[in-house]
């Protein structure tokens, strides 16, 4: 089994509905990303968590909300999603500070797309 | 996250050993470089990372320029396996978590 894993792994919804991503973790890692893919601009920063009280923002905020329900799930929602919200979305895990020597771990991603 | 420049893609025959380079001018004195990859389909992975030194590891190498301001990942000898778009990263700024570039694709031929 993957040490972190995303549900779902694909979904296709329309505009204006609540969309919710999983993610949970096996690692132990009490730190936990979400990042958003678009095709030709790799990889930007949601929102992250140091453990169940900490929730900041990253670069891309705007029109999405989190949850740390515990130390191992963390959740990405959506609370109107619109069509340029079609991405490749990850989760992802640290056991450190990722700015300095921490590692990132990387769930599989759920793309999502709004018609 | 700041920003690094790095080719758009590279080329290279597999069992030969490839050098993926990377600017960052604008590093400061305690911001990692970072290495990841991403194979088709899956999320990134962990490459290698490093300060001032070179570093080794069982995937690369990764030489830093004295200077800091540019780094090279080493492929010691490449496999099919290791096709892929490489990001080279670098911290800047208080939050934590980093920013991917857009990466070099790296196409090898058998």
């Amino acid at each position: 089994d993957a040490d972190v894993t995303q549900t779902p792994r694909n979904r296709i919804t329309k505009t204006g509905k609540r969309i919710m991503l999983e993610c949970s973790q096996t690692k132990g890692h009490d730190r936990m990303y979400w990042y958003r893919q678009d095709p030709g601009l790799g990889l930007r920063l949601i929102y992250y968590s140091f453990d169940v009280k900490d929730i900041n923002k990253g670069e891309i905020s705007d029109g999405y909300s989190v949850s740390r329900q515990a130390q191992a799930k963390f959740s990405l929602s959506l609370e109107s999603a619109i069509p340029n919200q079609t991405a490749l979305y990850f989760c992802a895990t640290s056991a450190r500070l990722v700015r300095n020597t921490g590692e990132l771990f990387f769930g599989e991603g759920s793309r999502l797309t709004v018609l | 996250d700041a920003k690094t420049t790095q080719p758009n893609s590279m080329e290279s025959n597999e069992e030969e050993p490839v050098h993926l380079p990377c600017n960052h001018s604008t590093i400061s004195g305690t911001d990692y470089i970072h290495w990841y990859r991403q194979l088709p389909s899956q999320g990134p992975e962990y490459v290698i990372h490093g300060l001032t030194s070179n570093v080794n590891n069982r995937m690369a190498s990764l030489a830093i320029a004295e200077d800091r301001k540019s780094s090279t990942l080493i492929l010691h000898r490449a496999t099919l396996r290791d096709a892929a778009v490489y990001y080279c990263i670098f911290s800047g700024g208080g939050a934590d978590g980093l920013t991917f570039g857009k990466g070099t694709h790296l196409i090898i031929q058998p």
